[in-house]
């Protein structure tokens, strides 16, 4: 079985500073990963998602996240946080077989200070 | 293009009553997935539904059942509601079952208030 740990609850930050949520897995097979994003009382909403290829992938609204295979990671970062950022922010993975669900972290909430 | 829409959105029910979620997938979408998020608990994997065939179900007791129609819209039902239901209950769907690359993308979601 599959599961994602989101090392940190909460993230303050002020505005215009970098920001970085960790996001670790683990698995016994490949899987795919995926970085969601919650609005206050909102849905989810895809900001990236690796499938192969690249480790570095870039996203919506200026996110970027890197696979890193050997630590089993991948942690989204964005080098300006805007208050615009603040929100809920999911890490999920999904078996790389045959259709499946995506397994969530826990989430992080990023809250940016002005 | 539509996305994943979900009605109600917001409702409140007695412990002890019944209720039914209802979603409709993105038009192209055969798989419809649906999941709890409580306060404090993240989100939970509840049912995944794919061509009308429930596929998977998570670790929830059997009172939470759903179905899938022939137009790939589904519904959620919860017996003899508890007060811990209170949640927001989320809809997801993505295109045929099959390649797990494929994206899921969430509706808005249904409000749950149990009393």
């Amino acid at each position: 079985a599959q599961s994602v740990t989101q090392l940190d609850s909460q993230v303050p930050v002020f505005e215009e500073a970098p920001v970085e949520l960790r996001c670790n897995y683990s698995s016994s097979v490949s899987v795919y990963l995926f970085w969601y994003v919650q609005y206050p009382n909102q849905g989810l909403q895809l900001l990236l998602k690796y499938l192969s290829g690249s480790t570095l992938v870039k996203g919506i609204n200026g996110f970027e996240a890197e696979f890193n295979k050997s630590q089993t990671s991948f942690h989204l970062r964005k080098p300006s946080v805007h208050i615009s950022d603040t929100a809920e922010y999911f890490c999920a993975v999904r078996l790389n077989n045959a259709g499946n669900m995506l397994t969530f972290g826990g989430g992080t909430r990023l809250m940016v200070k002005p | 293009e539509a996305g994943v829409t979900q009605s109600p959105t917001h409702l409140i029910k007695t412990r002890g009553q019944q209720v039914t979620l209802r979603c409709s997938p993105i038009s192209g979408h055969t798989s419809v997935y649906w999941y709890q998020q409580a306060l404090g608990l993240g989100l939970q994997f509840l049912l995944w539904y794919d061509e009308g065939e429930e596929r998977n179900r998570g670790n929830f007791p059997p009172r939470f059942s759903g179905r899938q129609f022939p137009n790939y819209s589904s519904e959620l039902n919860v017996n003899a509601l508890e007060l811990e239901d209170s949640a927001l209950y989320l809809c997801a769907s993505s295109f045929i079952f099959g390649f797990s690359g494929n994206t899921i993308y969430f509706g808005e979601g249904s409000w749950l208030t149990v009393v």
